[in-house]
């Protein structure tokens, strides 16, 4: 089945800096990637994807990029704000069944 | 349009008693999934449902765990017998057609087993 690992497990970075989260993935067949952000004691949130047929996609602060034949994708956050500190999960999804990544969490430093 | 309810939000349960979460996806949505993340951890799937239909169950414990979504009311997840280790948030998922990758969770049932 498909195995999705992420790092780093923990982040700090400086506000107004960018942060990058990697993940990889096993299953050549997963289609579909998305990312969610976890703040502490909430759900998980829905804050961009990327499908395999695109290598990248941008949303204000947030990019994704993916690389399907090393099969791996990234996240991006540029310009940093302390709103952004959260745990934030990678995911690779084929068939409907999501496998998540065990998570980041991201601490911005003031 | 509501998003993805869950309750209760919280439930605290004495070893040995039923645990019963409910579930109740986004409007338009058919199809639910079932997640259990224990404190500083990931989410880990347990299982995928449609309206009267177990699709995938594989990652649900074999003994004392079952779901189902009915034609009419809410998904159920319901844990017997509970034992500490069962402690965690549990969190439902729904996805709508025709992308049912596309996941939006529920506020999460945090269960207490004492």
């Amino acid at each position: 089945g498909e195995n999705v690992e992420q790092h780093p497990s923990t982040l700090s970075v400086q506000e107004g800096d960018s942060a990058v989260i990697k993940c990889t993935y096993s299953d050549s067949a997963s289609n579909y990637f998305p990312w969610y952000k976890q703040e502490l004691g909430k759900r998980p949130q829905l804050i961009i994807d990327i499908r395999s047929n695109v290598g990248e996609k941008k949303d204000q602060r947030i990019a994704v990029t993916l690389n399907k034949t090393a099969k791996h994708f990234s996240l991006h956050i540029t310009e940093t704000q302390p709103e952004d500190s959260a745990v934030y999960f990678c995911a690779a999804s084929r068939d409907d069944k999501i496998i998540f990544g065990k998570g980041t969490r991201l601490h911005i430093l003031p | 349009n509501a998003g993805v309810m869950q309750n209760p939000r919280h439930l605290v349960r004495r070893r040995g008693q039923e645990a019963r979460l409910r579930c109740s996806p986004m409007k338009g949505h058919s199809h639910v999934y079932w997640y259990r993340q224990l404190p500083e951890e990931g989410l880990k799937f347990m299982v995928y449902l449609q309206k009267e239909n177990i699709i995938d169950e594989s990652g649900m414990p074999k003994e004392r765990f079952s779901a189902e979504f009915p034609k009419e009311g809410p998904s159920i997840l319901r844990i017997q017998q509970v034992v500490r280790g069962d402690s965690a948030a549990y969190f439902c998922a729904s996805s709508p057609p025709p992308q049912p990758d596309t996941q939006y969770f529920g506020p999460g049932t945090r269960l207490t087993v004492l």
